[in-house]
């Protein structure tokens, strides 16, 4: 059966830090591969997707993962993070329409 | 083009009522997901739904959880006879016909607080 794993349930980091969120999942296939943010309160904002091609794929707010098949992973990562990056960021697999999240990874930015 | 509208954002019920959550979806989209989100933990899938037709409600409990998403007007996750644990976050998700391959966009959620 499909899932994800995000193994971190909560990181802190100093901002100007770098930053990595882990993400592995277990799928038949291939999937499409998401990063979700969600802001207390708020509902997901999706950061970035794969679904072919350049394994290295760029999102907004300066966010990049890597998909690398052999490890089944899906990392999500920042070169520096920023105060208001602090937030819920949550990893998701799909195929056609079905789409799992992983309990997702807290951030905390310390100043 | 307006987001993903959900409403109310937070709902409050006692023990016993019955709650109705609503989804309107993005201009265009004629899929809609549900998704319950309990402290600490992710999103977990309750119901995938076109337009009068349900297509798979694996993720609905099976007693007092139902949904729908008529022809006209949003979709409805209704809660029958409330209890203390449904207390959680719902959010909807639209998406076109092509579903997550092109990409479904989240509402904000509605928190249902039971007391």
């Amino acid at each position: 059966a499909q899932s994800v794993t995000q193994p971190d349930i909560h990181i802190t980091v100093s901002e100007g830090a770098s930053l990595e969120l882990r993400c592995n999942y277990s799928y038949g296939a291939t999937p499409y591969l998401f990063w979700y943010v969600q802001s207390p309160g708020q509902g997901l904002q999706l950061l970035l997707k794969y679904f072919s091609g350049d394994t290295l794929v760029q999102g907004i707010k300066g966010f990049e993962a890597e998909f690398k098949r052999s490890q089944s992973s899906f990392n999500l990562r920042k070169p520096s993070v920023h105060w208001s990056d602090a937030a819920e960021y949550f990893c998701a697999v799909g195929a056609g329409n079905d789409m799992r999240f992983g309990a997702g990874t807290r951030l905390t930015v310390k100043p | 083009n307006a987001g993903v509208m959900q409403n109310p954002r937070h709902l409050v019920r006692r023990r016993g009522q019955e709650a109705r959550l609503r989804c309107s979806p993005m201009k265009g989209h004629s899929h809609v997901y549900w998704y319950r989100q309990l402290p600490e933990e992710g999103l977990k899938f309750m119901v995938y739904l076109q337009k009068e037709n349900i297509i798979d409600e694996s993720g609905m409990p099976k007693e007092r959880f139902s949904a729908e998403f008529p022809k006209e007007g949003p979709s409805i996750l209704r809660i029958q006879q409330v209890v203390r644990g449904d207390s959680a976050a719902y959010f909807c998700a639209s998406s076109p016909p092509k579903g997550w391959a092109t990409e479904a966009f989240f509402g904000q959620g509605t928190r249902l607080t039971v007391v």
